[in-house]
């Protein structure tokens, strides 16, 4: 069966770095794009763009420019985000999810990932 | 980028009632409209795409509809489980924007 195992909590100071995995199971990797979703507490689901899993070619929606990378690492079938130069604001739930290029929407997600920005 | 505005942000209905969302698209663009429910602590699950169609598994009580800029999600013979916030997504093309949510509580 699909599956998208996240890593776990992550703890950081601000102006620290952070790396979040993503690792996929039961679908051919390389045959669907992998979304990345961010739920910031009191706040609404964002999303923060996309990579092409055959191109590795990232997409980022406007707020995510400059400070996420998204990136793979097909030989183990994963996904990563990383998010340098924390801040407080950073604080967030992460999901990744499989792209479903068939109805144009993610279609299975990971578990989420917190990621909690704190001195 | 398409804006998505959903409203009201918050409500709280009676079990049986019907509630019905709106979600507002800053331009018209096809019909690739999708609704999601998430719970507190739980992934988002998907409720309907390309405007109408019903997901597999979810309960007919939900039903999608709408056009050009405006959709409505509504749920009929409201049940306790519910409760929760919903989602409007721009799907199909980048970039999927999400409305900001509609928290959904029960009398």
């Amino acid at each position: 069966q699909v599956q998208l195992v996240q890593s776990g909590s992550e703890l950081k100071e601000p102006g620290a770095s952070v790396k979040v995995s993503c690792r996929a199971s039961g679908y051919s990797f390389t045959s669907y794009a992998v979304n990345w979703v961010r739920l910031a507490p009191g706040q609404g689901l964002e999303w923060m763009g996309w990579i092409n899993t055959d191109t590795k070619n990232p997409t980022y929606a406007r707020d995510f420019t400059g400070r996420f990378v998204f990136s793979l690492d097909t030989s183990v079938d994963t996904a990563y985000l990383q998010i340098s130069s924390l801040r407080a604001e950073d604080t967030a739930v992460y999901y990744c999810a499989r792209h479903s290029a068939a109805l144009g929407l993610p279609d299975y997600w990971g578990q989420g990932t917190l990621v909690t920005v704190s001195s | 980028d398409i804006q998505m505005t959903q409203s009201p942000s918050s409500l709280s209905a009676s079990v049986g009632d019907r509630v019905t969302i709106t979600c507002r698209a800053s331009q018209p663009f096809s019909n690739y409209l999708a609704w999601y429910q998430q719970k507190p602590g739980k992934v988002p699950q998907l409720l309907i795409y390309s405007a109408s169609t019903l997901q597999s598994g979810v309960p007919s009580r939900f039903s999608g509809s709408g056009s050009w800029t405006t959709f409505t999600l509504t749920i009929n013979n409201l049940q306790p489980e519910d409760a929760a916030t919903y989602y409007c997504q721009k799907h199909n093309s980048a970039p999927l924007t999400f409305g900001q949510g509609t928290k959904v509580e029960i009398e």
